[in-house]
């Protein structure tokens, strides 16, 4: 079945650090990618998707390449800054699997000023 | 506009009572999703609906679990017997249709407390 691996939190960094975190996924179709962000007291929030292979998903200075071969969709961001502090989940959604999404299971990231 | 609300925001209850909690989707989302949401771990999917009939209830976990959507918009999540393992955040997504590049929005979602 369709799945989501990603790195293990959790992952501190000082500001301006660059930041990478890895997502790989196994699916039986061609799924839709995203990464979700979860802030400190807030719902989920979608922060950026990709559609197709080679799409490339950015949103407020993070980005992530939709990678067939390599079957990963890893978030990168230049400079993290302090407000960056949030809990990361990728995800992936499947119109064969009546487009539920599978997330998971969180890469909380904390930046120190 | 207003987002997907969910109802209540916190309930605990006793071991073996009944709980319903509500959410509001979106208005116009025909499609609409809960996920269950344990400590320490992402969202797992539990039912979907597109329109009032349920076309997917493959994650809830046993018969105990039971949603409706009577009228195509607000849907009710209800548990029977409720046991410790219950014990999560629930919440709830609607999007537009249920193509699976539409974004889906989340609720706030209700953290269920069984003691």
């Amino acid at each position: 079945g369709n799945s989501v691996t990603q790195m293990e939190g959790p992952v501190t960094l000082s500001e301006e650090a660059f930041l990478t975190i890895n997502c790989t996924y196994t699916a039986t179709g061609y799924p839709s990618l995203f990464w979700y962000v979860q802030y400190p007291g807030e719902g989920l929030q979608l922060l950026l998707k990709a559609t197709k292979a080679d799409d490339k998903g950015s949103n407020k200075g993070f980005e992530a390449t939709y990678r067939k071969e390599t079957t990963s969709f890893h978030l990168e961001k230049g400079s993290v800054q302090v407000s960056d502090s949030a809990v990361y989940f990728c995800a992936l959604s499947d119109r064969s699997s009546a487009s539920k999404i599978i997330f998971g299971s969180g890469t909380r990231l904390s930046i120190r000023p | 506009g207003a987002g997907v609300s969910q109802t209540p925001s916190n309930k605990v209850t006793e071991k073996g009572k009944y709980v319903e909690l509500r959410c509001d989707p979106i208005s116009g989302h025909t499609a609409l999703y809960w996920y269950r949401q344990s400590l320490g771990q992402g969202p797992e999917f539990l039912i979907y609906f597109q329109g009032t009939g349920a076309a997917d209830d493959s994650g809830l976990p046993n018969d105990r679990f039971f949603a409706v959507r009577p009228e195509g918009s607000v849907s009710t999540l209800k548990i029977q017997r409720t046991e410790r393992g219950d014990s999560a955040v629930y919440l709830c997504a609607s999007s537009e249709t249920s193509v699976s590049y539409n974004e889906q929005f989340f609720g706030p979602g209700t953290r269920l407390t069984v003691l």
